[in-house]
């Protein structure tokens, strides 16, 4: 909602820099990973995602790189722009589609 | 147009009262999921659905109860018993409930205000 972001860790970045927000997960068993976006009140988005069977995966000027052996995911965006300020959060998959989530890294882009 | 709808976006209940959160969603899935949001914090599970007429308890289920009597709807409501109802309530759905691996869609949420 509209305080989601509080208390969150915040990355600052230029318009135009790259930034990368990192996340630890907790199961080493856990064989399926998601970014979301959350903008101000509202739910959140999808944004990219990756099976444990990868190592990287690609999207829109977004990047998903996954480190099976100390459990850290990382998103990288590519000449961020104003429009990427919002919360970022990671996910794993838990079984039976059940999602255990991050508690967010708040992404402040200014001009 | 498809998608999750959740209503009311605001919502206020007086201490004491039970309130029904509405998930609605025309994608066509069949699993659904109640979250929790509390400033700097995950997203919390409060109930999930596999399968109509089928549902199960998350993580912080106390205080709250849920049914799926058609596929496309999942109403939560929050009953008295819940000591701290205050948060933004999100609804989500998926193609399947069986392994990991499919996308959540989530609606745009609902805030409840305990007066």
């Amino acid at each position: 909602g509209e305080s989601v972001g509080l208390h969150l860790p915040t990355l600052s970045v230029q318009e135009g820099d790259n930034s990368i927000i990192n996340c630890a997960y907790s199961n080493s068993a856990s064989d399926y990973f998601i970014w979301y976006k959350q903008e101000s009140g509202k739910g959140p988005q999808f944004i990219i995602d990756i099976r444990s069977n990868m190592d990287k995966r690609q999207g829109q000027r977004v990047t998903v790189l996954l480190n099976k052996t100390v459990k850290h995911l990382s998103l990288q965006i590519a000449a961020t722009q104003p429009g990427d300020s919002a919360v970022y959060f990671c996910a794993e998959g838990g079984g039976y589609n059940k999602l255990i989530f991050g508690a967010g890294t708040r992404l402040a882009v200014h001009p | 147009d498809g998608g999750i709808t959740q209503s009311p976006k605001y919502l206020f209940r007086k201490e004491g009262q039970n309130v029904t959160l509405s998930c609605e969603q025309n994608l066509n899935h069949d699993a659904m999921y109640w979250y929790r949001q509390d400033p700097g914090q995950g997203l919390r599970l409060i109930y999930y659905s596999q399968i109509v007429n089928d549902f199960q308890k998350g993580d912080i289920a106390e205080g709250y109860s849920v049914s799926r009597e058609k596929k496309e709807s999942f109403p939560l409501t929050v009953t008295s018993a819940q000591k701290n109802p205050t948060a933004f309530y999100l609804c989500a759905s998926s193609i399947a409930g069986g392994d990991a691996g499919d996308e959540q869609f989530f609606g745009p949420g609902t805030r409840l205000t305990v007066l």
